[in-house]
């Protein structure tokens, strides 16, 4: 059974710093792996989408990178902002037998980027 | 383009009673997945449509069902309400994956449960 884990699970920084959020997930065999951010009381927005044949993909502050072998992926946000607080959600798509495939949810890093 | 849309986006029930959710994808869109989200089990995978077929489905009892319509809106209905379904529901389209190429999903605002 795929599990994913996000570490750290809140994360207080100061405007303009750079950080790291970190996901990792148990089984290697993912098809992609998406990051999301989440505000409060709101639906998800779709941040990074990487496919299990690349390594990373970058939106303007935003890099994401993926490593399979290793079942971890990294989000970095460069000079972050007030704007920035949110939950951060990694998921990886899967297929756990037949048909069956589904996005596997980490519980989410919650940031707060501190003016 | 617009994006997923939701309706309604807050609802309060009593135990017992039954609800219906509706979800709208994004044009050209033709699966739709449902996800249940709570703080104690975070982001929970209820079940996929394509094609007005149920295509996957997670681990949910039976009370929880839907149905997709032939322009690809979907619904999702509970009945026999539990406090314990109090929760944020969430859809996610996306276009159907095609050989090794499994599209990104794009979610709507929810609509957000309450069970008295």
């Amino acid at each position: 059974k795929q599990e994913v884990t996000q570490i750290p699970a809140a994360l207080s920084v100061p405007e303009g710093e750079n950080l790291v959020l970190n996901c990792s997930f148990t089984d290697s065999a993912i098809y992609n792996l998406q990051w999301f951010r989440q505000d409060p009381g709101k639906g998800l927005t779709s941040l990074l989408l990487i496919q299990s044949s690349q390594r990373e993909q970058t939106s303007g502050r935003l890099n994401a990178s993926l490593d399979k072998s290793s079942g971890r992926s990294t989000l970095y946000i460069a000079a972050s902002q007030p704007g920035d607080s949110a939950t951060y959600l990694c998921a990886v798509f899967t297929n756990s037998g037949g048909s069956n495939y589904k996005l596997t949810f980490g519980k989410g890093t919650l940031l707060t980027v501190n003016p | 383009k617009a994006g997923v849309t939701q309706t309604p986006r807050y609802l309060i029930k009593t135990r017992g009673q039954q609800v219906t959710l509706s979800c709208s994808p994004i044009s050209g869109h033709r699966s739709v997945s449902w996800y249940q989200q709570t703080p104690g089990q975070g982001l929970q995978f209820l079940f996929e449509y394509f094609s007005e077929t149920q295509r996957n489905k997670g681990n949910f009892p039976g009370r929880f069902s839907g149905r997709q319509f032939s322009n690809s809106r979907s619904e999702m209905n509970v009945s026999t309400l539990e406090l314990g379904d109090s929760a944020l529901y969430l859809c996610a389209s996306s276009f159907p994956r095609t050989g090794d190429n499994y599209n990104e999903q794009f979610f709507g605002p929810g609509t957000r449960l309450t069970v008295l």
